[in-house]
């Protein structure tokens, strides 16, 4: 049972352009959410995070909006860069598992110079 | 301030073998974390350590284990080693000031590969 999903494995967009990274969770526990960059062989570095009493949080070029009611979380990122190329999970915390991290499958994008 | 690191960052053994990796959390980071990173099982949980006591654990065999010693570093062990172990074990720190709502910052990991 997947209670973080990520439903596009992958993702391209030409540079410049506007990124949309998409995720569905269910388990309406979930309070906080996270968005991690990662590459091949390397530890995730973390982006950006949004708790639950928020619809939006914004760090630069990135933006992430949660829609409780529908479940979803968007990873905004404008403009895209070829240095964003790279795989991307959505991560969720319950409030009441401590600090477990649950990860959504990730999905790969490619920023296309 | 210093990032988490995690040693070996490469490792080779062999079935039936046992494995110990180490991570040594951010400065003033009393939480750690481990996940396991598979191509079919994505990235899952295994344990979170706190003020050297287990406070959560992930759906894993009894074959993975692991502790905090009192200045937050962690170890994890994995005995009876299975080809399916071959994975990237990461590790990651919190502060922990309160039980949740908080970020994560992982170290690069340990690749693990058994033969």
């Amino acid at each position: 049972d997947q209670q973080v999903k990520q439903n596009s494995p992958s993702l391209s967009v030409q540079e410049g352009r506007i990124s949309i990274l998409n995720c569905d969770y269910t388990n309406s526990m979930f309070d906080y959410f996270l968005w991690y960059k990662k590459y091949p062989a390397e530890g995730p570095t973390f982006l950006i995070s949004i708790s639950s009493i928020k619809d939006k949080n914004e760090d630069g070029r990135f933006t992430v909006f949660l829609n409780k009611s529908a479940k979803h979380l968007s990873l905004h990122i404008v403009p895209s860069q070829p240095g964003d190329s790279a795989v991307y999970f959505c991560a969720a915390i319950s409030n009441n598992a401590g600090n477990m991290l649950t990860f959504g499958g990730g999905t790969r994008l490619m920023v296309k110079p | 301030k210093a990032g988490v690191t995690q040693t070996p960052r490469y490792l080779i053994k062999t079935r039936g073998q046992q494995v110990t990796l180490s991570c040594s959390p951010i400065s003033g980071h009393r939480s750690v974390s481990w996940y396991q990173q598979t191509p079919g099982q994505g990235l899952q949980f295994l344990f979170e350590y706190f003020s050297e006591t287990q406070r959560n654990k992930g759906n894993f065999p009894g074959r993975f284990s692991g502790r905090q010693f009192s200045n937050s570093r962690s170890e994890m062990n994995v005995s009876t080693l299975e080809l399916g172990d071959s994975a990237l074990y990461l590790c990651a720190s919190s502060l922990a000031t309160s039980a949740s709502q908080e970020t994560q910052y992982f170290g690069p990991g340990t690749r693990l590969l058994v033969l």
